[in-house]
């Protein structure tokens, strides 16, 4: 059973950067078989799909956000990252990391990221 | 983009009732991409259905999901006291991947 766990700061100030990291267990960043994702969801509000990146190292963002985001594998640690820039109150967020296999098949449980000073 | 927009915002139902959810996209959607997810407050997102009515591993076959065209439609047909919950339509067929902006199913 592929288990995912979100792990970070949750606490990031205006104007720096966030950076998440979703350790993977019960499978492998490098099989080919699915895209590695985030999404996140604001307090009270629906998902917002931010990317992923495939084993291979290929990525793919949602034009939204893309000026700002990486997302980044790291194989020997069977993890993948994210990085988002420039970061303001409208990013606060629970941000997941998902496996897309069959659709998002697999979810973490999430960690909760707020902007504030 | 693919916008998805899901009807009612709101469904007011009993235990025992039928629920049908409804989520429209602005254009086709790939290969039937859509996949219907379960979410309860303080927890991550359930993959309920996926290809549009194949339903996920272990979710029981109450939930049922269809499509026809560019509307696709998530049906629970006898509700549990455990299927009071927000219900969310994903494409995952283009790109960038879409949400519906959910519809809760709440008890009566």
């Amino acid at each position: 059973q592929v288990q995912l766990q979100e792990s970070g700061p949750g606490l990031v100030k205006p104007s720096e950067t966030l950076s998440l990291t979703c350790a993977v267990s019960g499978g492998s960043v490098s099989s080919s078989c699915c895209f590695w994702s985030w999404i996140r969801q604001p307090p009270g509000k629906g998902l917002e799909w931010i990317g992923y990146i495939y084993y291979s190292g290929s990525t793919n963002y949602n034009p939204s956000l893309k000026s700002r985001v990486a997302i980044s594998l790291d194989k020997s640690k069977n993890q993948f990252s994210l990085t988002l820039t420039s970061v303001t109150a409208a990013d606060t967020a629970m941000y997941y990391c998902a496996r897309e296999g069959d659709a998002f098949d697999m979810w973490g449980q999430g960690t909760m990221v707020t902007v504030s000073s | 983009e693919i916008v998805l927009t899901q009807s009612p915002g709101t469904l007011s139902l009993s235990p025992g009732e039928r629920a049908t959810l409804s989520c429209r996209a602005s254009q086709s959607v790939t290969s039937n991409y859509l996949a219907w997810y379960q979410q309860k407050p303080g927890q991550a997102p359930r993959l309920l259905i996926h290809g549009a009515s194949s339903r996920a591993t272990g979710i029981p076959d109450r939930f049922s999901g269809s499509e026809s065209g560019t509307d696709f439609t998530l049906t629970i047909s006898r509700l549990e006291p455990e299927d009071f919950a927000v219900y969310y339509c994903h494409q995952y067929g283009g790109s960038p991947r879409t949400f519906g902006q959910g519809t809760k199913v709440e008890i009566k």
